[in-house]
């Protein structure tokens, strides 16, 4: 049981590029998430799925586009990368029925220069 | 945007030494506290996730408690150990369709 797969775990973007963050799960999760971790920030939330065909906006969502066209996969997009996106990002999914935990993946550092 | 607090920020404690770390959720509208464990290079992982008024959970050396009426979360860890070393997250959330809101976490020292 692979858990929440995440992809790559580094990239470094120059400015105005796009890229793909990939996250995937095998656990039959409906809810994903997308975080990302800056110094003394926390976890802030980037875009969040409670199934496939629904996405909606979380605390940080500028510059990020989200679609959830299964249930494993809820791919992030950069469309057009800048320096302040440069970060930690953590994918994360859960049962959505009851209070279950989340599971992560294991994270992709994004610097962009 | 919910706002959870976690305090103190960072703590630095002696081996075999107990401490106790608090989280503060907004008090209406409940549904879940969760608390994870996250080590430096790792992901977070899950310690507890409460549900109920009074609620008390324990793992080996770590345990926590929740009051939903004046909102807020303990978490106690039992003669630290440098293992212990990580920064604990506590997250909030308000439905089983509504996202975590995460503290900024308390960052463990254990000093051998």
């Amino acid at each position: 049981n692979a858990g929440v797969t995440q992809t790559p775990k580094f990239q470094v973007l120059k400015t105005g590029q796009s890229m793909t963050l990939q996250c995937a799960q095998d656990m039959n999760h409906e809810y994903m998430s997308w975080y990302r971790q800056d110094p003394g920030m926390g976890l802030r939330l980037i875009h969040y799925s409670v199934g496939a065909g629904i996405t909606d906006q979380g605390e940080v969502p500028n510059g990020y586009n989200v679609s959830r066209s299964t249930t494993e996969d809820f791919p992030l997009r950069l469309l057009s990368a800048a320096p302040s996106q440069t970060s930690v990002y953590f994918c994360a999914s859960k049962d959505r029925v009851g209070a279950e935990k989340l599971f992560f993946g294991s994270g992709t550092q994004l610097s962009v220069l | 945007i919910l706002n959870v607090e976690q305090s103190p920020q960072s703590l630095h404690v002696q081996e075999g030494d107990s401490t106790n770390f608090t989280c503060s959720f907004p008090s209406s509208n409940f549904y879940a506290l969760h608390w994870y464990r996250w080590e430096t290079a790792k992901s977070p992982e899950a310690l507890f996730v409460m549900t109920l008024n009074g609620d008390e959970k324990k793992k080996g050396r770590i345990s926590a408690t929740l009051n939903t009426k004046e909102g807020y979360s303990y978490l106690y860890i039992k003669g630290s150990q440098p293992e212990d070393s990580a920064t604990y997250l506590c997250a909030f959330c308000l439905s089983g369709n509504t996202p975590l809101v995460f503290g900024k976490g308390t960052r463990l020292s254990v000093i051998a």
